[in-house]
């Protein structure tokens, strides 16, 4: 298993800004994962985050709105571009040595954006 | 398209009642499942897994759940709940033959009465 933590675990946050989201691994993974979890509603992967090379988006999310860093094998960061109130969610991101394999998540960081 | 059911969105029990969270998916050809449980404000833990072997797989806090292919079948119990397992719960599966990415069902909120 591996130790997650995500900074901020919250903010509040005007239209129209960013907020740049950071995870850190207590050891080196493979890949990293962003999730979006609506409220009351089940996880939406947004992208996959592998050192050294670009993030994989899944349909829907773009890089413009959600660009990603991977600098080493322990860090990445999430930014939420052009906040609009839509955007309001919990963003979580997960560790796993495969893709289909199991992940270990951190706690998450709840957004709201007004 | 390969997809993750959780009939139930939630599931009251008394105190020391036991409890089953049903789950079931697409498609039966070479599955990993997954039950994870996601406590208020954290994020997800994984409860259990099933790769390989016994279709009746054990996991933490007194959970198991049973792999049943001709049903294509994940549903996860207990046979005496407490308090404390007051969470949600989600299932997820992943299909290695495709080596697709772990889709994970809308979630089950458990509500423990006491």
């Amino acid at each position: 298993s591996a130790v997650i933590s995500q900074k901020p675990s919250r903010d509040i946050c005007q239209r129209g800004t960013s907020l740049t989201i950071q995870c850190q691994v207590d050891s080196q993974v493979t890949m990293m994962f962003w999730y979006r979890q609506q409220p009351g509603q089940s996880l939406t992967l947004i992208a996959t985050a592998n050192q050294g090379s670009e993030a994989t988006y899944e349909s829907g999310f773009v890089i413009d709105k959600f660009p990603i860093s991977r600098p080493n094998l322990t860090f990445s960061t999430l930014t939420v571009s052009n906040m609009s109130p839509e955007d309001s969610s919990i963003y979580l991101c997960s560790v796993g040595q495969r893709e289909w394999d199991e992940q270990y998540f951190g706690p998450g960081t709840r957004l709201t954006v007004t | 398209a390969q997809s993750v059911t959780q009939l139930d969105s939630q599931v009251p029990v008394f105190e020391e009642a036991p409890v089953e969270l049903r789950c079931n998916y697409s498609s039966s050809v070479s599955v990993y499942l997954f039950w994870y449980v996601q406590y208020p404000n954290q994020g997800l833990q994984l409860l259990l897994k099933y790769l390989s072997g016994s279709t009746l797989v054990k996991g933490i806090n007194g959970f198991e759940a049973e792999f049943n292919k001709s049903q294509t079948s994940f549903h996860l119990r207990k046979p005496s709940v407490h308090i404390s397992d007051t969470a949600e719960y989600f299932c997820a599966v992943s299909w290695y033959s495709s080596a697709s990415k772990i889709i994970f069902g809308s979630g089950t909120r458990l509500s423990i009465r006491p």
